[in-house]
């Protein structure tokens, strides 16, 4: 069974910093491409970050490039979003995802 | 980027009904275009890939058209569980964008 199990979120004062994690199991990580998906309370999915199959590759979206980075370890089948210089437009529930299999959520909240 | 437009926003259906829900592309995106479901307090769920192609496991109710700009998720006989909020979401080019979503309401 495949399973994407996401950790490390909390509440953090703005400009602080937040390591999220995901593990995988139940399929071969490192045939997929990764993604990071948000959705603020009561708002939309909004896409946050990508990397391809070895890392080589990392993708961002402008409000958050420089100030994220997307990263993987492929012999622990894990996903990480390192997230500094945070801001409370940055609240949101944090998806891990292969497109096609989501984790369950993990609340990230940047508030003073 | 490409902007993703979803329509309508709210749609309020019977059991039976035929439903459609349409996005609109601000430029091709070579049907790479996703459908995904998402309940209340629950993580979305991929319904139909690439335009037309339904996920393993999803009812054959559900199904996927377009091409170009244009692109429509179809449920042919809409059953009380296909309550939620529906997302595309277009792959073909960064940054990947969403729509906005289309709330189903069961009448």
């Amino acid at each position: 069974e495949v399973q994407l199990v996401e950790s490390g979120g909390g509440l953090v004062q703005p400009g602080r910093s937040l390591k999220l994690s995901c593990a995988a199991s139940g399929f071969t990580f490192s045939d997929y491409y990764m993604a990071w998906v948000r959705q603020a309370p009561t708002k939309g999915l909004e896409w946050v970050a990508s990397i391809s199959y070895d890392g080589g590759s990392t993708y961002y979206r402008d409000s958050v490039k420089g100030r994220f980075t997307i990263s993987r370890d492929n012999a622990k089948s894990s996903l990480y979003l390192q997230m500094d210089s945070l801001r409370s437009e940055d609240t949101a529930t944090y998806y891990c995802t292969t497109g096609g299999n989501w984790g369950q959520g993990v609340m990230v909240t940047v508030s003073s | 980027d490409i902007q993703m437009t979803q329509s309508p926003s709210l749609l309020s259906a019977s059991v039976g009904d035929r439903v459609t829900i349409n996005c609109k592309a601000s430029q091709n995106i070579n049907k790479y275009l996703n459908w995904y479901q998402q309940k209340l307090g629950e993580a979305p769920k991929l319904l139909i890939y690439n335009t037309n192609n339904l996920q393993t496991g999803i009812p054959s109710r559900f199904s996927g058209s377009g091409s170009g700009t244009d692109y429509t998720l179809t449920i042919s006989s809409l059953q009380p569980e296909d309550f939620g909020t529906y997302f595309c979401f277009q792959h073909n080019s960064w940054p990947l964008t969403f729509g906005s979503g289309t709330k189903l309401e069961i009448k």
